[in-house]
């Protein structure tokens, strides 16, 4: 299985400053067609996931233009160019290229 | 708006037997692969199963093989998963997830306690 490892684990961050998320690859995650099938995840204190960016780099509908996804090889990264109090949770990457998907360990976002 | 609502959680002996379901809507359901996440508590993701559109492409996760079962009905827009022979560590907030994790089931907690 494809290993996600996310760093750090422990994110604590001041209101309106910069945060970014680490999220390494044991393998390339580009699939046969091109696309590469690894999303971001946000998720508040008691409520069910919701996806942030897919394939990489577009976010969905309804999602802040200040989170923004890139990648390096095998390594991808979730920026929060300006992090506002509703930020606060865990954040999870996830690859869907190779069957089964799986998830890093999450990253928890505070505010310091 | 696409909603998927999810039923069937709820306190089970060791050795019991559950089944959840995941009603759909707001999306063409056959036209893509559904799945089954957990998270136990205080812990992260976890990906137990998933089914392709037409439902013969099949996934468990190692812990759960020969105990659940992943399947679909396209005409009613339903996803099951049915959990036999359920153990303490099968304890967890079950979600249904669609199409990359794009929609997501309000989440049911399956506990498995005597």
């Amino acid at each position: 299985d494809v290993v996600l490892t996310q760093s750090p684990l422990s994110l604590p961050v001041t209101l309106g400053q910069p945060a970014s998320i680490s999220c390494r690859s044991s393998q390339s995650l580009v699939y046969s067609d091109g696309n590469t099938y690894l999303n971001w995840f946000q998720q508040r204190p008691g409520q069910s996931p919701r996806r942030l960016i897919y394939n990489v780099f577009n976010r969905d509908s309804g999602v802040p233009d200040r989170f923004s996804g890139s990648v390096s090889g095998t390594d991808f990264t979730l920026k929060i160019s300006r992090v506002e109090a509703e930020d606060v949770g865990v954040y999870y990457c996830m690859q869907h290229t190779y069957w089964p998907g799986t998830f890093g360990q999450g990253t928890k976002v505070e505010i310091k | 708006d696409v909603q998927l609502v999810q039923s069937g959680g709820t306190l089970v002996q060791p050795g019991g037997s559950l089944r959840l379901s995941c009603a759909v809507s707001g999306f063409t359901f056959s036209k893509y692969w559904m799945g089954w996440v957990r998270q136990a508590p205080g812990r992260g993701l976890e990906w137990v199963a998933h089914i392709n559109q037409d439902g013969s492409d099949i996934y468990y996760m190692d812990a759960v093989k020969g105990r659940f079962t992943i399947s679909r009905n396209n005409a009613r827009n339903l996803l099951y998963l049915q959990m036999n022979s359920l153990r303490a560590e099968d304890t967890a907030v079950y979600y249904c997830i669609g199409d990359g994790g794009a929609w997501w089931g309000q989440g049911t907690l399956v506990t498995v306690s005597s």
